[in-house]
């Protein structure tokens, strides 16, 4: 089946410092691939996805590229913000036969002021 | 229009109890999931429905765990004898079909359960 594998956190962070969260997958075929986020007290949301290789998913100033020769889907963001704070899953999902989202153990973020 | 809804928002109850987990899921998803996060163990997929097809029940932990949809649209996640090892948060997912095959999922609120 598929695995997701991010980097750990926590991650600490000053207000406008660029973000990197890596993530790769391992998984049969090509699967979607995505990022949710979790804020503080709230449910999962999604962030960003991408269905295909080279495909970028974008929103809220986060990217992340589906790279297949790499299998990876590392989120970025130029300029992080004190409201970005929160934990960010990154998650697979192969749509052929098995529909559940393997998802990566979380990455919290903390950005200071 | 309205996400996906869980209710109770919170869940107290004694070892040995049974308790439902409700959810709605956004109205024509067509699928709707299951997962349990807890602490140390992230996000685990327990079951999956699709329409009137068998669910996929492959994740579900034990026997103790079982879950329903009825008319395609509200699904009940029931833990019998509920155990200490049980204390998570219950998220409900639903994704609509389309001609690529599945989208994103949308995630309810979650339940979270204490077993004391």
């Amino acid at each position: 089946g598929n695995s997701v594998t991010q980097m750990e956190g926590p991650v600490t962070l000053s207000e406008e410092a660029f973000l990197t969260i890596n993530c790769t997958y391992t998984a049969t075929g090509y699967p979607s691939l995505f990022w949710y986020v979790q804020y503080p007290g709230e449910g999962l949301q999604l962030l960003l996805k991408a269905t295909k290789a080279d495909d970028k998913g974008s929103n809220k100033g986060f990217e992340a590229t589906y790279r297949k020769e790499t299998t990876s889907f590392h989120l970025e963001k130029g300029s992080v913000q004190v409201s970005d704070s929160a934990v960010y899953f990154c998650a697979a999902y192969s749509g052929a036969g098995s529909y559940q989202l393997t998802f990566g153990k979380g990455t919290k973020l903390s950005v200071i002021p | 229009g309205a996400g996906v809804s869980q209710s109770p928002s919170n869940k107290v109850t004694e070892k040995g109890k049974d308790v439902e987990l409700r959810c709605d899921p956004i109205s024509g998803h067509t699928a709707l999931y299951w997962y349990r996060q807890s602490l140390g163990q992230g996000l685990e997929f327990l079951i999956y429905f699709q329409g009137n097809s068998a669910p996929d029940k492959s994740g579900l932990p034990s026997d103790r765990f079982s879950a329903e949809r009825t008319g395609g649209s509200v699904s009940t996640l029931t833990i019998q004898r509920t155990q200490q090892e049980d204390s998570a948060v219950y998220l409900c997912a639903s994704s609509a079909r389309g001609w690529q095959g599945f989208g994103a999922q949308y995630f309810g609120p979650g339940t979270r359960l204490l077993v004391l």
